[in-house]
């Protein structure tokens, strides 16, 4: 069956301008979330939407980092005014919540984001 | 604030060799681990995962430990083959919504 996608695969940016990545999760799944996974780091977690709830916004770098989930589906990560710090690849994620209990995530295969 | 570290950050080995990784957390008020696959310039794929409540998992080739007492989580891999080159991930899930993941485990298996 459809996995999580993502797109774009790959952008380049220059530094200032703002990017919107997009991801699609696995149909049913109502939580989504968003990571980052910067060179020669772990994985950083960004936000989390689940269902109707208002979205987790603590991993959120800074107000320049905003994401939506339009009609508990598609979700897009906004970066306004790019730096160089924000180059990284950005994960979605998409799980099910079963009885109050989350279960595996699924990952997309990310948007490798470069920022000249 | 949850840290997950993982030892060691590379490993190499002889096909045929059974390994094990290792990964540690500072919190153990987890609501389970989950153990994954990195492929080079690929997404995360799911291998395990172990609820608080339990103690290991098994997949195939695979087995995940959890002892949350001392905040240890280990993967064991039987017979590696080269296509279990990759990187692998733990990540613990705490509190409502985080994962915190360690850096990861950089496997070559030498055929």
């Amino acid at each position: 069956g459809a996995g999580v996608s993502q797109s774009p695969s790959n952008k380049v940016t220059e530094k200032g301008k703002d990017v919107e990545l997009r991801c699609d999760p696995i149909s049913g799944h109502t939580a989504l979330y968003w990571y980052r996974q910067s060179l020669g780091q772990g994985l950083e977690f960004l936000i989390y939407f689940q269902g109707n709830s208002a979205p987790d916004k603590s991993g959120l770098p800074s107000d320049r980092f905003s994401a939506e989930r339009t009609g508990g589906s598609v979700s897009t990560l906004t970066i306004q005014r790019t730096q160089q710090e924000d180059s990284a690849v950005y994960l979605c994620a998409s799980s099910l919540v079963s009885g109050g209990r989350v279960e595996t995530q699924y990952f997309g295969p990310g948007t490798r984001l470069l920022v000249l | 604030k949850q840290e997950v570290t993982q030892i060691p950050a590379a490993l190499s080995v002889p096909e045929g060799e059974n390994l094990v990784l290792n990964c540690s957390f500072t919190d153990s008020a987890i609501y389970n681990l989950q153990w994954f696959r990195q492929d080079p310039g690929k997404g995360l794929t799911s291998l395990l995962l172990i609820q608080s409540s339990q103690r290991e998992q098994t997949s195939g080739r695979l087995n995940a430990s959890l002892d949350k007492s001392s905040g240890r989580s280990t993967l064991y891999i039987a017979a590696s083959q080269p296509g279990d080159s990759a990187t692998y991930l733990c990540a613990a899930k705490t509190g409502a919504n985080n994962l915190f993941f360690g850096t990861g485990t950089r496997l070559t298996v030498i055929p």
